[in-house]
């Protein structure tokens, strides 16, 4: 079966740089999600999209934003990159809201240096 | 918002044995309850998940148990294995809403 797919899987960037993420959701999900996992934390919801709009919002860095495509792709827009940034960014996906069950993509490793 | 609260953060069992994990949650709107296990570097798999009409749910060696009144959830594991290993999340939610994770176990299982 069709997973979630992440891309790219490592991403290494410098201090003020930005980065982009892209998340593919499993074929016919309309809902995204997008968490950040610290080293030895559990993971931290940044932001979600239901057919394609803005549905919540977690604690997500002004310096970072986020969109759903007409094809459902999501986004993660990350600027002026600081070293704290440096973590796994899961992109999740569900079909419908009220579903619930969200399957995580692999994750993008994001060092900064 | 909601807290989940999850305890231990770490267990060893032997072989054999059962592991029990319990979460806490403070939002009385919370209906749904998966459960994860991570490997180390990898992503959160499913295992089992519980919304909120059901006190027990089983899936052969897994089972979750919920108390809604009391706001607690617990994940059990009979007849561990090695490859049991990983560290476990609990996590909350409000239907079709952001999930909100407990701090996580970290399961050993001795041979």
């Amino acid at each position: 079966a069709a997973g979630v797919i992440q891309s790219p899987r490592h991403l290494i960037k410098e201090k003020r740089e930005t980065a982009t993420l892209k998340c593919y959701p499993i074929p016919r999900h309309d809902t995204v999600y997008w968490y950040q996992q610290g080293p030895g934390q559990d993971p931290q919801f940044l932001i979600s999209f239901y057919e394609k709009m803005q549905s919540d919002k977690g604690s997500i860095p002004d310096r970072f934003s986020a969109q759903q495509f007409s094809d459902y792709h999501s986004e993660l827009n990350m600027s002026s990159l600081e070293l704290g940034d440096s973590a796994l960014y899961f992109c999740a996906s569900s079909l419908g809201r009220a579903r619930n069950t969200q399957y995580f993509g692999p994750g993008t490793r994001l060092t900064v240096l | 918002g909601e807290n989940v609260e999850q305890h231990p953060s770490t267990l060893s069992v032997q072989e054999g044995d059962s592991a029990v994990i319990k979460c806490t949650y403070s939002d009385s709107a919370s209906n749904y309850f998966p459960w994860y296990k991570q490997e180390l570097g990898k992503r959160p798999q499913l295992i089992i998940d519980i919304r909120s009409n059901v006190g027990e749910k089983k899936d052969q060696r897994i089972a979750v148990t919920l108390n809604k009144t009391a706001k607690h959830f617990s994940l059990h594991i009979t007849e561990t294995q090695p490859e049991d290993s990983a560290v476990y999340f609990c996590a909350a939610s409000e239907a079709g809403n952001m999930l909100t994770f407990g701090g996580g176990t970290r399961l050993m299982v001795k041979p």
